[in-house]
């Protein structure tokens, strides 16, 4: 059984580019979730998602970034425009119903750095 | 606003030896507290949870402690192994967010 998968892994953007971060979920979890990741310190909350719903985006800057997760397909985090302090390690994790009782887990990250 | 704090960047501990890793919140709604593992270049690695309705959960090596009424709680490895050498994060949920401490850097000397 797979589990979470991020791509990729590693990206590279200079300032003003988008980045886009993939997330496969593990097989049978519907649900999915981003945290950030800044050096030096504990992951952040980013986006709480479904299939084709946003649940909370509370932890989401409100502009430049946004997040899908379609019927088919990976869960995308997009970021438009980006600047140095977009510069993390984003963490996807899935869990096969609504966690908080149940273990999210985690995929290896997506580092971006920008230039 | 740090609702989840881990005051020891790092630890270092003698193989076979204890580690005890601590983690206080000040937010009294969490009811569900999570550790986890996280290796360099790989994401974290679920290890041992406990509800707050519990005061300890042990698995294997691995124990957790919660004080409540501290607001505290804390991971026992017994006894210690090289391979536990790595970044250990406690989380905390009221829901399904998690709530991250900053991490300590376990270092176990051989």
């Amino acid at each position: 059984n797979a589990g979470v998968m991020q791509n990729p892994r590693h990206l590279v953007r200079r300032r003003g580019q988008e980045a886009r971060l993939r997330c496969s979920p593990m097989k049978g979890h519907s649900h999915v979730y981003w945290y950030r990741q800044l050096p030096e310190e504990g992951l952040k909350f980013m986006v709480y998602l479904q299939k084709e719903n946003i649940i909370d985006e509370s932890g989401m800057p409100k502009e430049r970034f946004s997040a899908e997760f379609p019927k088919e397909g990976p869960s995308i985090l997009r970021i438009q425009q980006v600047v140095r302090g977009d510069s993390a390690a984003y963490f996807c994790a899935s869990s096969p119903s609504r966690a908080g009782r149940e273990t999210q887990y985690f995929g290896p990250g997506t580092r971006l750095l920008v230039l | 606003d740090q609702q989840v704090k881990q005051n020891s960047p790092s630890l270092s501990v003698q193989e076979g030896r204890i580690s005890i890793l601590n983690c206080d919140y000040t937010n009294s709604m969490f009811d569900y507290f999570l550790w986890y593992k996280k290796y360099p270049a790989e994401g974290p690695t679920f290890l041992i949870s406990i509800s707050s309705i519990k005061d300890k959960n042990e698995d294997g090596r691995f124990t957790v402690f919660l004080n409540k009424s501290a607001k505290h709680l804390s991971l026992h490895i017994v006894p210690s192994q090289p391979g536990d050498s790595a970044v250990y994060f406690c989380a905390a949920s009221d829901n399904y967010q998690l709530i991250w401490g900053a991490g300590t850097k376990l270092i176990i000397k051989p």
